[in-house]
Parts: structure tokens; C-alpha cells; sequence
């Protein structure tokens, strides 16, 4: 099972909208709506920041939203701050015996 | 408090074994489906295995099939990961992560046991 395709790196400045896609396959993206985005700081755990697609867990800010159209998943930050500079993953149940696979990973810089 | 503490990571010969740990607090552990992912130093994360939360099913990732065991003691509030033929490749951070199958995401993360495989 291959990773999910993001982008390497994406970057805004503070208060700017940015967006990071991830592509999978119709074996898992386009076939589950559970695509779940995860941030990482250096030398830190991941945190849980959308799940099912769209949802947001108790205490992550309304800045982070998240969509899908066919294989490819989306995560928008609005209103960038300096905070959400960070590693950001994809994550995609296959229904494989692969189980789960994530994406590659984007480091986000906020200018 | 809600959190998960990994422990038993450090170096280990290639072949080798090791057996990883993870203890649950501040919520109901035997309720919830539970999962590894690693990440290799600089790399992305990559999930290893998941068992259900009466430890009846597990599942893993090819490339540790056959060498890694996941297991579960709910009496203990606590995780394992028993790693046998160990590589070089296997040298990552392992993270417990609540959360898998019916719950395809993980809402919690412990902070992580560096494991290197290295003669």
C-alpha cells in the first residue's frame, strides 16, 4: 500500500489561508470518508486535529477545516498564525490488510 | 489525566528482540481499540498494528508481520508490542495511539520510545 501524496511543504503568512491536499486511491480515499489530519511539532507528538473528513475534535480551533472530492482530501488553516507552523499527516483507512496509511507529510511555514 | 506513556525502547542488535509498553490513564482502556505507529528519524509516520479492545483481533502492517505481537493486559490499563528479528529498518519512534478499527482515527498519542536497531 503506497502513501497518500501531499505536498512537501507549503507556506503563508500570518492571517492567510492556506490548503493542503492529499491524494489517495479509490481504494481508500475515495472510498471511506474517515481521512483524518494529524499536526506534529518538532519533537512531539502528533495531535489529532480533523477526523471523518470534516470533523474537528473538542479544543482544536474552527481555523482548521477539512473536505474531500473523489480521491483527494483537503485540510484548510484560515487565519494562519505563527503556532500553526507545523508537520501536518493524512491518514486513510484502506480496507486492506494494509489497514491505515498515511501521507507523507507537508511541513507547513508560516513567513 | 487522559494520557499514554510508551517505555522499553533503546539499542538493539539487528535479530534482536524487545518488547515495548504502554500505559493508558485518565480514561476507559479496555473500551477502546489501541494502535502503534512508528516514525522513522526524519520520516513520516507509518502505522504498525492494531488490536481490539478485548484483544480478541489484531492486525499489522506487512512489514512487520510475522515478527511483531500486539498485545493487551485491560486488568493493567496496558499496551504492548513484543518486536522479534529486528532491522535496521524497524529504527523509529514507536507511538501508542488510541483509537483503530471502529474508530478509524487516533485521538491520542503518547509521546513516543526511540527504538534503534544498529550493531
Amino acid at each position: 500500500q503506497s502513501a497518500l501524496t501531499q505536498p512537501a511543504s507549503v507556506s503563508g503568512s500570518p492571517g492567510q489561508s492556506i490548503t493542503i491536499s492529499c491524494t489517495g486511491t479509490s481504494s481508500d480515499v475515495g472510498s471511506y470518508n474517515v481521512v483524518s489530519w494529524y499536526q506534529q511539532h518538532p519533537g512531539k507528538a502528533p495531535k489529532l486535529m480533523i477526523y471523518e473528513g470534516s470533523k474537528r475534535p473538542s479544543g482544536v480551533s474552527n481555523r482548521f477545516s477539512g473536505s474531500k472530492s473523489g480521491n483527494t482530501a483537503s485540510l484548510t488553516i484560515s487565519g494562519l498564525q505563527a503556532e500553526d507552523e507545523a508537520d501536518y499527516y493524512c491518514c486513510s483507512y484502506t480496507g486492506s490488510s494494509s489497514h491505515w496509511v498515511f501521507g507523507g507529510g507537508t511541513k507547513l511555514t508560516v513567513l | 489525566e487522559v494520557q499514554l506513556l510508551e517505555s522499553g525502547g533503546g539499542l538493539i542488535q539487528p535479530g534482536g528482540s524487545l518488547r515495548l509498553s504502554c500505559a493508558a490513564s485518565g480514561f476507559t482502556f479496555s473500551s477502546y481499540a489501541m494502535s502503534w505507529v512508528r516514525q522513522a528519524p526524519g520520516k513520516g509516520l507509518q502505522w504498525v498494528s492494531v488490536i481490539s479492545y478485548s484483544g480478541e483481533s489484531a492486525y499489522y502492517a506487512d512489514s512487520v508481520k510475522g515478527r511483531f505481537t500486539i498485545s493487551r493486559d485491560n486488568s493493567k490499563n496496558t499496551l504492548y508490542l513484543q518486536m522479534n528479528s529486528l532491522r535496521a529498518e524497524d529504527t523509529a519512534i514507536y507511538y501508542c495511539a488510541k483509537g483503530g478499527l471502529i474508530v478509524t482515527h487516533f485521538d491520542l498519542w503518547g509521546r513516543g520510545t526511540l527504538v534503534t536497531v544498529s550493531s
